[in-house]
């Protein structure tokens, strides 16, 4: 059984331009949410999507957006990169009806490294 | 709004050492919190958690307790080995139908044989 799987897990990119980042949930998960890592420093919510829509938004701009699929894949685009926005993106999966269960638990992918130069 | 403290690290223990690694918390009502590890390379794994006041989450001879009096979710485990080596992370998650873990800085922990 497959875990959460991300793509790609290094990326280089130049300041100004535009970036995607994809995610496949582990099997039989339908709720994706995306973090944000800089060195150092602990993740940080940048949204989560549930049927297609996104369910919650963390304190990023709108430059990050998202997309669900159909299959509960998932991607995250950043637009007009900044040198900031140079980290670990993180995506994370889970079951919705398990939330807040006793047994929910969330699986994270071991993440996309992008650097913006 | 919701935050994590975490004690500082970098912390290096030998092997069969006592661990503890401090975590304190501020939030709205009564959140669910959260020990995630970080082994290098690898994503994020629970650890282990606790949804309510004196909850006591343990998973692999690690073990945290909820202290709603002192706001606090210190990680401890009675002997470490080599393979504990990693980052880890204290969270939260507020229950006001929040989606969102909130996380500490994280704490590198270094085993030495």
């Amino acid at each position: 059984d497959a875990g959460v799987t991300q793509s790609p897990t290094h990326l280089i990119k130049t300041r100004g331009q535009q970036v995607t980042l994809r995610c496949s949930p582990k099997s039989g998960h339908d709720t994706v949410s995306w973090y944000q890592q800089a060195l150092g420093q602990g993740p940080q919510f940048i949204f989560q999507y549930y049927e297609e829509e996104e369910r919650q938004r963390g304190n990023f701009p709108d430059r990050f957006s998202g997309h669900q699929f159909p299959n509960y894949s998932s991607e995250l685009n950043v637009n007009a990169l900044l040198l900031g926005d140079s980290a670990l993106y993180l995506c994370a999966s889970n079951l919705a009806r398990e939330r807040s269960a006793t047994n929910e638990k969330l699986f994270f992918g071991s993440g996309t490294q992008l650097s913006v130069l | 709004g919701d935050s994590v403290t975490q004690m500082e690290g970098p912390v290096t223990l030998s092997e069969e050492a006592f661990l503890t690694i401090n975590c304190t918390y501020t939030a709205t009502g009564y959140p669910s919190l959260f020990w995630y590890v970080q082994y290098p390379g690898e994503g994020l794994q629970l650890l282990l958690k606790a949804t309510k006041a004196d909850d006591k989450g343990s998973n692999k001879g690690f073990e945290a307790t909820y202290r709603k009096e002192t706001t606090s979710f210190h990680l401890e485990k009675g002997s470490v080995q080599v393979s504990d080596s990693a980052v880890y992370f204290c969270a939260l998650r507020s229950n006001f139908g929040n989606e969102k873990l909130t996380f500490g800085t994280g704490t590198r922990l270094t085993i030495i044989p």
